[in-house]
């Protein structure tokens, strides 16, 4: 079944403490990409990566960063999160060949910093 | 800098109505334009897939248009049912591809 799967579901952490949360695709897609959803603001694009070891700044790529060593995973990780940084994550991949780049997403990361 | 708005925020309907949501988008250089929908505390399932060169996408109950000169698209949905109460999200992808811009949603209710 074609799938993202992103880990942890939910993760409560405390100011500071470094984190990872992974994001893995089985599509053999060359897109991939972090949101975080925050209520009244939608979706918003962290970071993207277009193949391995190409990757680039969303629209608030501030506080995160990534890493695309392997086509099928891109984790994001908080180097030292700060409670701002509350918010739904979502990982998506999608294929950007033959002119069709269909979206498919993750079941989500609910993150409270506290 | 790419801006997508959903209107309505919010709609609610009595069971087997039809209903519209819109879409517009600030820059009418798009790759394509997808619709989603979320469930509560859940992720997106993508709906349907309008490549910039379409006009309209149909799947079941579901009628996707696209005018991409004037930056709007329209979500149709028929006959509309309970378990059709979701957020509907659409988005745009950059015309290079590697850019996704999303809407706020449309918080849809179907009443029994």
């Amino acid at each position: 079944e074609a799938q993202v799967t992103q880990n942890p579901r939910y993760l409560i952490t405390v100011t500071g403490k470094k984190l990872t949360v992974t994001c893995s695709q089985n599509m053999n897609h060359e897109y991939m990409s972090w949101y975080r959803q925050d209520p009244g603001l939608g979706l918003r694009q962290i970071y993207y990566s277009m193949n391995v070891e190409v990757t680039d700044k969303g629209d608030v790529p501030e506080g995160y960063k990534v890493s695309r060593k392997e086509k099928r995973n891109f984790p994001l990780i908080l180097e030292s999160p700060s409670p701002n940084q509350t918010s739904l994550y979502f990982c998506a991949s999608s294929s950007v060949q033959g002119g069709v780049t269909e979206a498919f997403f993750g079941q989500g990361t609910r993150l409270t910093v506290v | 800098k790419q801006e997508v708005t959903q209107i309505p925020a919010a709609l609610s309907v009595p069971e087997g109505e039809n209903l519209v949501l819109n879409c517009s988008f600030t820059d009418s250089a798009i790759y394509n334009l997808q619709w989603f929908r979320q469930d509560p505390g859940k992720g997106l399932t993508s709906l349907l897939l309008i490549q910039s060169s379409q006009r309209e996408q149909t799947s079941g109950r579901l009628n996707a248009s696209l005018d991409k000169s004037s930056g709007r698209s329209t979500l149709y949905i028929a006959a509309s049912q309970p378990g059709d109460s979701a957020t509907y999200l659409c988005a745009v992808t950059s015309d290079t591809g590697n850019q996704f811009y999303f809407g706020t949603g449309t918080s849809l209710t179907v009443i029994p």
